[in-house]
């Protein structure tokens, strides 16, 4: 079966500071894969998509950047964290020819102070 | 579209009552709908979903509703319990798009006992 990691589930950094969040995905080849963030009280919104290695597409304009080393790993990170940047992210993938079924990992809680 | 901007309206039910839950999307290209339900401080769980060739999809006390002449989707959970308590997003699949997954407003749910 499929499962989705991500971690780590919270996150207190100083503003400035480098920040990289990973997921990965296990059981399956070929994912799309998703950062999505959540401010307090609100909707997600799209942050990247990727649609395979090396492949990455940005939703909005932010201090944030993606990568995908791997086939199964998708990785969120920053060279300097902005107070701003606090959220919960989530990582997503489904399956890749069809984009149904997505899946959500747990969500890293990120704390910029 | 996205309105990650705004704080999520709610709705307040009594337990064992029906609750209906609305959602309006924007791109009327869009193919394929999903619900979600978020419980705090988790990602969102997959409730149900609809393809646009459907008006209307049962599950184990859900029911989804889609009129695609206003672009609405409706969610009515049947006898709502204390566990029922939690955000509801409406998502759409842009398949013209690469297949995103780009989610509504999403409203919280509460259930009074």
């Amino acid at each position: 079966s499929q499962t989705i990691h991500q971690w780590p589930a919270t996150l207190v950094q100083p503003v400035g500071s480098p920040l990289s969040l990973e997921c990965t995905v296990e059981g399956t080849s070929n994912p799309n894969l998703y950062w999505y963030r959540q401010a307090a009280g609100r909707g997600l919104q799209l942050l990247f998509y990727s649609v395979g290695i090396g492949q990455i597409s940005s939703e909005v304009p932010q201090n944030l950047s993606a990568s995908r080393p791997q086939d199964r790993q998708f990785i969120l990170s920053s060279k300097k964290l902005l107070l701003s940047d606090s959220g919960f992210y989530l990582c997503a993938w489904s399956a890749g020819s069809a984009g149904y079924g997505y899946t959500f990992g747990s969500g890293t809680r990120l704390t910029v102070v | 579209g996205e309105n990650v901007g705004l704080h999520l309206p709610t709705l307040s039910v009594q337990e064992g009552d029906n609750s209906i839950i609305n959602c309006a999307y924007s791109n009327s290209a869009s193919d394929y709908f999903i619900w979600y339900k978020q419980e705090s401080g988790k990602g969102p769980q997959f409730i149900i979903d609809i393809r646009s060739n459907m008006d209307k999809r049962q599950g184990q006390r859900v029911t989804v509703l889609l009129n695609k002449t206003v672009k609405h989707l409706s969610l009515q959970i049947a006898a709502t319990q204390p566990g029922d308590s939690a955000v509801y997003f409406c998502a759409e699949i842009l398949y013209n798009q690469g297949g995103k997954l780009i989610f509504g407003q999403g409203t919280e749910l509460s259930v009074k006992p």
